[in-house]
């Protein structure tokens, strides 16, 4: 089967670093995913991975390793804004996605 | 510039009634999809479409019907609610298939009692 793997909830300090990991294991792999979602809103687009590798877009980075199955988001100088769960997805060998559980990202003052 | 509008935002249904969420796009997407999302589950896809005409099954198709007769607008039905679709629904459109950002709708809380 396929599954995707991601911690429930995690804790920071604003103006911290937090890595929240994703690991996979799915039939093929066309690409990886990371959006944001905060509470009671719509799921928004923040990374896309297709290549092994770390991609930097200002604050937030996204790390893969598409032989381990493993990808990071990592976020620096937290912010209170920064509260919200985070979604990992992984576009399969029929580019449909799979979508992990998400991870709920608290940040405390 | 709308972008992905679904209605209605909120719904109460008794069991055995139908309704229908409607979901309007204005950014010429070609593929449009159903999700639904439960607290500690990932997003399920319940069906979707990859233009005006085509409908597909997704991974939870059952109990729900959808018709995509414009471009611009995918409906989802559902005919005779029952307790296990209380959710929240989100309408997401994109220009090709699973490798292309999703742009989602603001979501629509259906409760059924």
């Amino acid at each position: 089967g396929q599954n995707i793997d991601q911690p429930t909830e995690m804790t920071a300090t604003e103006g911290a670093i937090v890595q929240i990991n994703c690991t996979y294991q799915t039939s093929g792999f066309n690409g990886l995913f990371w959006y944001q979602q905060h509470a009671g809103e719509a799921p928004t687009f923040l990374s896309y991975n297709v290549l092994d590798g770390l991609e930097e877009k200002g604050r937030f980075s996204s790390f893969l390793s598409r032989s381990k199955g493993y990808s990071y988001l990592l976020l620096k100088e937290l912010q209170m804004k920064d509260s919200a769960s985070y979604l990992c997805a992984v576009v399969d060998s029929n580019y449909q996605l799979i979508w992990g559980a998400g991870t709920k990202l608290i940040i405390k003052p | 510039n709308a972008g992905v509008t679904q209605t209605p935002k909120f719904r109460v249904l008794k069991t055995g009634q139908s309704m229908t969420l409607l979901c309007a796009q204005d950014m010429n997407h070609e593929y449009m999809y159903w999700y639904r999302q439960d607290p500690g589950m990932g997003l399920r896809l319940i069906h979707y479409s990859v233009g005006e005409g085509t409908t597909a099954k997704g991974e939870v198709p059952d109990g729900y019907n959808v018709s995509r007769l414009k471009k611009q607008n995918f409906l989802l039905g559902l005919e005779s609610a029952a307790p296990s679709q209380t959710s929240v629904y989100f309408c997401a459109g994109s220009r090709g298939s699973g490798a292309n950002v999703l742009t989602f709708g603001a979501g629509s809380r259906l409760t059924v009692l």
